[in-house]
């Protein structure tokens, strides 16, 4: 079946920091790739999304691009600020066939904490 | 305007007891999800519901657990004789479009919280 894999957490960086993220996919077809993001205290929140190859979803200073080839969908940002701190989850759903379509597939989460 | 809301937002239960959680979805979200997420893991799928009927319930993970939507709007999971094992944040989501007529967003609300003791 579908599955997806994060790198292992926790990740600690400083104010203004590179971060990446690393995810990557095992899925038949063409799945639609996210990263949701949960902030202490608050539910599941859609941070981005890609819905084909070499697409690049953007939010909040974020990126991230759907590459077929390596089957990956890494996170990244130039400059994380102290508020960036949340865990994130990269999710990915089937886009036809059968009744598979719109459950999400979820890594395992990676904790990430930017220090001022 | 209103998001998904859960309640309760924690439920303390005993083994072998019966629980019930609700949801509510944003008005006029067609399609509904149930997700269960362990501690340090990722959300895991548990049922979806298009309308009153459920879609696909290949998540569920024995016949104690069941779900209904008998009105297309509000569902409850219900799990009965409960297990130690059962204890994990039981979360809900709805989007506006069932899939394949464009992939919509999931919004998801808060989560509940069941321990079994």
């Amino acid at each position: 079946g579908d599955s997806v894999t994060q790198m292992e957490g926790p990740v600690t960086l400083s104010e203004e920091a590179f971060l990446t993220i690393n995810c990557t996919y095992t899925a038949t077809g063409y799945p639609s790739l996210f990263w949701y993001v949960q902030y202490p205290g608050e539910g599941l929140q859609l941070l981005l999304k890609a819905t084909k190859a070499d697409d690049k979803g953007s939010n909040k200073g974020f990126e991230a691009t759907y590459r077929k080839e390596t089957t990956s969908f890494h996170l990244e940002k130039g400059s994380v600020q102290v508020s960036d701190s949340a865990v994130y989850f990269c999710a990915l759903s089937q886009n036809a066939g059968g009744t598979s379509y719109g459950k999400l597939t979820f890594g395992q989460g990676t904790i990430l904490t930017v220090h001022p | 305007g209103a998001g998904v809301s859960q309640t309760p937002s924690n439920k303390v239960t005993e083994k072998g007891k019966y629980v019930e959680l609700r949801c509510d979805p944003i008005s006029g979200h067609t399609a509904l999800y149930w997700y269960r997420q362990s501690l340090g893991q990722g959300p895991e799928f548990l049922i979806y519901f298009q309308g009153t009927g459920a879609a696909d319930d290949s998540g569920l993970p024995n016949d104690r657990f069941f779900a209904v939507r008998p009105e297309g709007s509000v569902s409850t999971l219900k799990i009965q004789r409960t297990e130690r094992g059962d204890s994990a944040v039981y979360l809900c989501a709805s989007s506006a479009t069932p899939p394949g007529r464009g992939l919509d967003t999931q919004y998801f609300g808060p989560g509940t919280r069941l321990t079994v003791l």
